[in-house]
């Protein structure tokens, strides 16, 4: 498909667990954004990779998160020792990398923690 | 602080009438840009329509207009003539230069929007 595709489509894990959510963006797209969507709230940025770099990591919300990306291809997030407070929607997003161009948005990971 | 505000957490209009969503935004950033989604209850989030803080007129795309504002730093999304399929959260989203978080969007909290027949 042409589009931002993200696994799994649903994740249940238990507390405490390590968690790694895949996003592959459009082919070509340089840039790569993660972003968390808590229940009925707007989306929080996460972590920004323009190619295989992410020049800044202070989104992240602690220090059990943890990104990469593999050139300008796919992306994982992992999330070490689950806490409940992690469940939320993950969304990853790419562009171009221009200023004006949008976000293209994959589907999500809804990511429960129990 | 809050960059991005939409007052409105839910709306209701009727189908084929027009509705405004609000929006308003706060950067000492020059250069920006603005963006509406849309997300129906199946979760993806769709680009409706972008303005540049240098676009002299506003933006239209199909159904959708940006009714901006920069003097208010305002910049509403209008939806005319209202369709079911519209019912869906929309959400506001600005992003301002280039920095170490790329173009990160920063997002309200969106409205609610419900079309009746």
């Amino acid at each position: 498909g042409a589009g931002v595709s993200q696994s799994p489509s649903n994740k249940v894990t238990e507390k405490g667990k390590d968690v790694e959510l895949r996003c592959d963006p459009i082919s070509g797209h340089t840039a790569l954004y993660w972003y968390r969507q808590r229940l009925g709230q707007g989306l929080e940025f996460l972590i920004y990779f323009q190619g295989n770099s992410a020049p800044d990591k202070s989104g992240l919300p602690s220090d059990r998160f943890s990104a990469e990306r593999t050139g300008e291809s796919v992306s994982t997030l992992t999330i070490q020792r689950t806490q409940q407070e992690d469940s939320a929607v993950y969304l990853c997003a790419s562009s171009s990398g221009a200023p004006g161009y949008e976000q293209y948005f994959g589907p999500g990971t809804r990511l429960t923690v129990t | 602080a809050q960059k991005i505000t939409q007052t409105q957490p839910g709306m209701f209009v009727q189908e084929k009438e027009a509705v405004t969503l609000d929006c308003t935004y706060d950067t000492s950033d020059p250069s920006y840009g603005l963006f509406w989604y849309k997300q129906p209850s199946s979760g993806e989030m769709i680009f409706l329509i972008y303005q540049g803080s240098y676009d002299q007129q506003n933006a239209t795309e199909g159904r959708y207009s940006l009714n901006f504002q920069k003097a208010r730093k305002s910049a509403n999304l209008v939806i005319s003539a209202s369709q079911l399929g519209d019912s869906a959260m929309y959400f506001c989203a600005m992003r301002e230069g280039l920095t170490v978080s790329g173009y990160a969007l920063n997002f309200g909290k969106g409205t609610s929007l419900l079309v009746t027949p």
